[in-house]
C-alpha cells in the first residue's frame, strides 16, 4: 500500500519568513495529494490540493509543488503570519475509491 | 456548505464496554472514513466505506468494527473498549473517484475524544 512520509515534524520560524514541509510516496498511481491544516482542537481543513497531471500551483501565500519522477510534493508557505500556527498534514490518494494516506503532520510555529 | 457531524465530542467509556461512534455527512458523498489521531502518529485509517453496506480495513483495524446501512450514515463500533482505545476519533467524507470521477478532497467531522478506563 501506499507510505507517506512527512518531513520536518516541527517547524519553527520567524514572522514573515518562509516555511517549507515536504512529503515523499511511494505508490506510483497516486494522483492526488491534498494538504490540510489543522488548528489547535479544530478539525483538518484542506488548504491546497494539486493533481498528478500539474507541476504547481498557488493560491496567495500558499503554493505546492510536485515531483512525479521523485515521487515527492512539498508545500510552501511564504510571509508567514502568527496565525500560520498549526499542524499541516499531507496526504497521497491513488485510484482505491479516493483513500488517503496521510503524513504524520508537521507542527508549524510561527513567532511574532 | 458541506457538514460531517459526530456524534459526541467527548465520551469516557469504561473497560469492556462496547461504544458506538456516530458520523453523519449531508453532502451525498460515496466515501467514508474513520481515522484515529495520536500526538505524534499522524492520522491512521481504521476502515473506510466507498458505498452502503461496502466497508475496508484500514491500516488498524484491530478492535473495531464499523457499518454502513445508510449512505450518510457510519459508525464505528468498538466491540470491548480497552484502555489503548483512548484517543481522538476522527471521521471524514469525500466523493468517490473509483466510478470514473475524480478523487477530492475530505471533509472531516469535529471529533470525537475517547477516554477509555
Amino acid at each position: 500500500g501506499e507510505n507517506v512520509e512527512q518531513h520536518p515534524s516541527t517547524l519553527s520560524v520567524q514572522e514573515g519568513d518562509s516555511a517549507v514541509i515536504k512529503c515523499t510516496y511511494s505508490d506510483s498511481a497516486s494522483n492526488y495529494f491534498p494538504w490540510y491544516k489543522q488548528e489547535l482542537g479544530k478539525r483538518p481543513q484542506l488548504i491546497i490540493d494539486i493533481r498528478s497531471n500539474v507541476g504547481e500551483k498557488k493560491d496567495q501565500r500558499i503554493a505546492v509543488t510536485l515531483n512525479k519522477t521523485a515521487k515527492h510534493f512539498s508545500l510552501h508557505i511564504t510571509e508567514t503570519q502568527p496565525e500560520d500556527s498549526a499542524v499541516y498534514f499531507c496526504a497521497a490518494i491513488g485510484t482505491n475509491a479516493g483513500k488517503s494516506t496521510f503524513g504524520d503532520g508537521t507542527t508549524l510555529t510561527v513567532k511574532p | 456548505d458541506v457538514k460531517v457531524t459526530q456524534s459526541s465530542r467527548y465520551l469516557v467509556k469504561r473497560t469492556g464496554e462496547k461504544v458506538f461512534l456516530e458520523c453523519v455527512q449531508d453532502m451525498d458523498h460515496e466515501n467514508m472514513f474513520w481515522y484515529r489521531q495520536d500526538p505524534g502518529l499522524g492520522l491512521r485509517l481504521i476502515y473506510f466505506s466507498y458505498d452502503v453496506k461496502m466497508k475496508e480495513k484500514g491500516d488498524i483495524p484491530e478492535g473495531y468494527s464499523v457499518s454502513r446501512e445508510k449512505k450518510e450514515r457510519f459508525s464505528l463500533i468498538l466491540e470491548s473498549a480497552s484502555t489503548n482505545q483512548t484517543s481522538m476519533y476522527l471521521c471524514a467524507s469525500s466523493l468517490s473517484g473509483v466510478w470514473g470521477g475524480m478523487n477530492t478532497e475530505a471533509f472531516f467531522g469535529q471529533g470525537t475524544r475517547l477516554t477509555v478506563v
